[in-house]
């Protein structure tokens, strides 16, 4: 079992850019949701997907969007990137949403 | 809302000594609690739960947290702490449907 994985582990973007991160979650899970942790803080939840909805979203802007396929994967997408964006983005997948099990993060640096 | 207070950003021990860990949560449900690892560069590595039953929960590498009601409290906790267990190390709540929400995290250190 690979366990959840990220891709790619790290990237430099341009402010005003846009960004698409990756997650194939745990095999078996159903849901994935993203976090995002700035340097020094806990884990700020983004969304959750579930049967390729939406099911749940955290205090984040509209340019912050995603998208779960049919086999359970993810993609987390940010437009018009801002310094502030720069953060370890961490996929978690679940089922039946008992203990979540996260990749190893994606590293996004916006200079 | 749900939330998790973690009070100390740092909490420093000799190896050999119990340590603890704080966590203080909100919920207006009955809480789903979770401790987490963190390590330099690393994503979040799962430590033990509390859904319901025995207050004492143990978990992976020897350590266990106690659910107090009562005080709204899921401490972590290790009777004999190692080197290897210095690290960041979260708390994390969930209510019900909603998804979890975490503390702000406590660096572990455990000196030689």
């Amino acid at each position: 079992d690979a366990g959840v994985t990220q891709s790619p582990t790290h990237l430099i973007k341009t402010r005003g850019q846009q960004v698409t991160l990756r997650c194939s979650p745990k095999s078996g899970h159903d849901t994935v949701s993203w976090y995002q942790q700035a340097l020094g803080q806990g884990p700020q939840f983004i969304f959750q997907y579930y049967e390729e909805e939406e099911r749940q979203r955290g205090n984040f802007p509209d340019r912050f969007s995603g998208h779960q396929f049919p086999n359970y994967s993810s993609e987390l997408n940010v437009n018009a990137l801002l310094l502030g964006d720069s953060a370890l983005y961490l996929c978690a997948s679940t089922l039946n949403r008992v203990e979540a099990f996260f990749g190893q993060g994606t590293r996004l640096t916006v200079v | 809302a749900q939330s998790v207070a973690q009070p100390e950003d740092q909490v420093n021990v000799a190896e050999g000594n119990p340590l603890t860990v704080k966590c203080t949560y909100s919920v207006s449900g009955n809480p789903y609690l979770f401790w987490y690892v963190q390590y330099p560069n690393r994503g979040l590595q799962f430590l033990l739960k509390y859904i319901t039953g025995d207050n004492l929960v143990k978990g992976s590498y020897g350590f266990e947290a106690e659910f107090n009601k009562s005080q709204t409290s899921f401490h972590l906790k290790k009777p004999s702490a190692l080197v290897s267990d210095s690290a960041l190390y979260f708390c994390a709540v969930r209510d019900g449907d909603n998804d979890m929400r975490f503390g702000a995290g406590t660096r572990l250190t455990v000196k030689p």
